[in-house]
């Protein structure tokens, strides 16, 4: 199995500010074929479920706020939030799906400082 | 997009086995992986497994002795059945659409399973 070790497992940022996340994966996800690397992230809320941000690293979902970006390769991602909304207080979760099973980083919980 | 929505029992005892059905609405069964994924409270999210439109199926290694996933194309829907349940196994339930290969693009709201006596 590959396994997603996402960093920090808790952030505080004041409003306007930068949020950033890491996701490190314990093997390449990058698909050489195409160029590709096979890595998601998601935003939970409380009650609420995973919401898809971010698909082949860095394409963002239609709808998704521009504040949202991924960037990485390989095996090493983040996540920013270019200036933290009340709104993007959450879970956040990277996911590889380049092979199964399927495995999730333990998550990131965002909060305002 | 697709709407999901699972169904099922919210309260399982221990050693039996935990049915939930996912309908879909808004989009056809054919040509897409239909996943399980769940999680328990708290905690984080774990892949269980999918079934593709043909029936072919593919379980998370950690579960496979104990996980069914079937589909119904003519109802649009997909089935869970995970065998032997114990208190592990309480968690909130969520079906999940996927492209082939693929990110999960489609998501239920989730349904909370409780095992206990």
């Amino acid at each position: 199995d590959i396994v997603m070790t996402q960093s920090p497992d808790s952030l505080a940022v004041s409003l306007g500010e930068r949020a950033t996340i890491n996701c490190k994966s314990s093997q390449s996800v990058l698909y050489r074929s195409n160029n590709k690397n096979y890595l998601t992230w998601y935003q939970q809320k409380p009650g609420q479920p995973p919401k898809l941000l971010i698909y082949w690293a860095s394409t963002r979902e239609s709808g998704v706020p521009d504040r949202f970006s991924g960037s990485g390769s390989g095996t090493d991602f983040t996540l920013t939030i270019s200036s933290l909304q009340a709104e993007d207080m959450a879970v956040y979760y990277c996911q590889q799906y380049y092979s199964t099973p399927y495995t999730f980083g333990q998550g990131t919980k965002l909060e305002i400082k | 997009q697709a709407q999901l929505q699972e169904s099922g029992p919210g309260l399982v005892k221990p050693s039996e086995t935990l049915s939930l059905t996912c309908t879909v609405s808004g989009g056809s069964i054919t040509s897409y992986y239909w996943s399980w994924i769940r999680q328990p409270p708290g905690k984080g999210l774990e892949y269980i497994g999918y079934v593709y439109d043909r029936g072919s199926t593919n379980y998370n290694p950690s579960l496979k002795s104990r996980v069914t996933i079937s589909v119904d194309t003519s109802k649009n829907q997909f089935s869970l059945r995970l065998t032997s349940v114990t208190a592990a196994d309480t968690a909130v339930y969520y079906c999940a659409r996927s492209t082939p290969g693929y990110y999960f693009d489609s998501w239920g709201q989730g349904t909370l399973v409780t095992v206990s006596s």
